[in-house]
């Protein structure tokens, strides 16, 4: 286990259509976030699981967009009929169980949405 | 609602000299903080937190509840610290989701 990974890592679209990016965390974890990065800002919050299930979803996000965790492992982001102001890095990160473990990122997917 | 400010984009300092970015927060309860760090090309990485009082690679930083404040310090700054660097916290009751400041780029030159 190398860490967690995201695929894809660049994703060009064009406005109107739809998207879905997938998160593989650490095995052991449980907990799995989703985060959202766009130029000259830090990582802001859109969603975590424990195990399977949505916990936390941030008012960032939009009906648009849905997040899933069908079987507590991998997780897909997707966001439909995407728009310019989506284009933003989608980090992914998992960690442990106890409150306040510490949280191990992916690489990333950077989406552009002309 | 949480917050996490960090009011320097960028510190350009020289090898040895002293570093200290800064960091003040604003949240009702009793965060957690930590400090993230992003080295070029590399994927985002937990560099230290609050709770364990250690010095990782020569940086420590001091939670003051009082000025709210959780700034990262390191004596002699070494080239290879240049990165970007995130002050975050966790709040809530699951403590789990981290608030990020916007980070400050460090440039260590020669």
């Amino acid at each position: 286990d190398t860490g967690v990974s995201q695929d894809p890592r660049h994703k060009i679209t064009k406005r109107g259509q739809n998207v879905t990016f997938r998160c593989d965390p650490i095995s052991e974890h449980n907990r799995l976030y989703w985060y959202r990065q766009t130029l000259g800002q830090g990582p802001e919050f859109l969603t975590y699981f424990q195990n399977e299930a949505q916990l936390e979803k941030s008012r960032l996000l939009s009906d648009r967009f849905s997040a899933e965790r069908p079987k507590g492992s991998f997780s897909t982001l997707e966001i439909q009929r995407t728009e310019q102001g989506d284009s933003a890095m989608y980090l992914c990160a998992s960690s442990f169980l106890v409150a306040g473990s510490t949280q191990y990122f992916g690489p990333g997917t950077r989406l552009t949405v002309t | 609602a949480q917050r996490v400010t960090q009011p320097e984009k960028l510190l350009s300092v020289f090898k040895g000299a002293p570093v200290e970015l800064k960091c003040n927060y604003s949240y009702s309860g009793s965060p957690e903080l930590f400090w993230y760090v992003q080295y070029s090309r590399q994927r985002l990485q937990l560099l230290l937190r609050h709770i364990s009082r250690e010095s990782i690679k020569g940086f420590t930083a001091d939670l003051n509840k009082g000025e709210t404040s959780f700034h990262l310090k390191k004596p002699f700054a070494q080239e290879e610290d240049s990165a970007m660097y995130y002050c975050a916290l966790t709040s809530g009751s699951g403590y789990s989701t981290l608030t990020f400041g916007k980070g400050t780029m460090l440039l260590v030159s020669p």
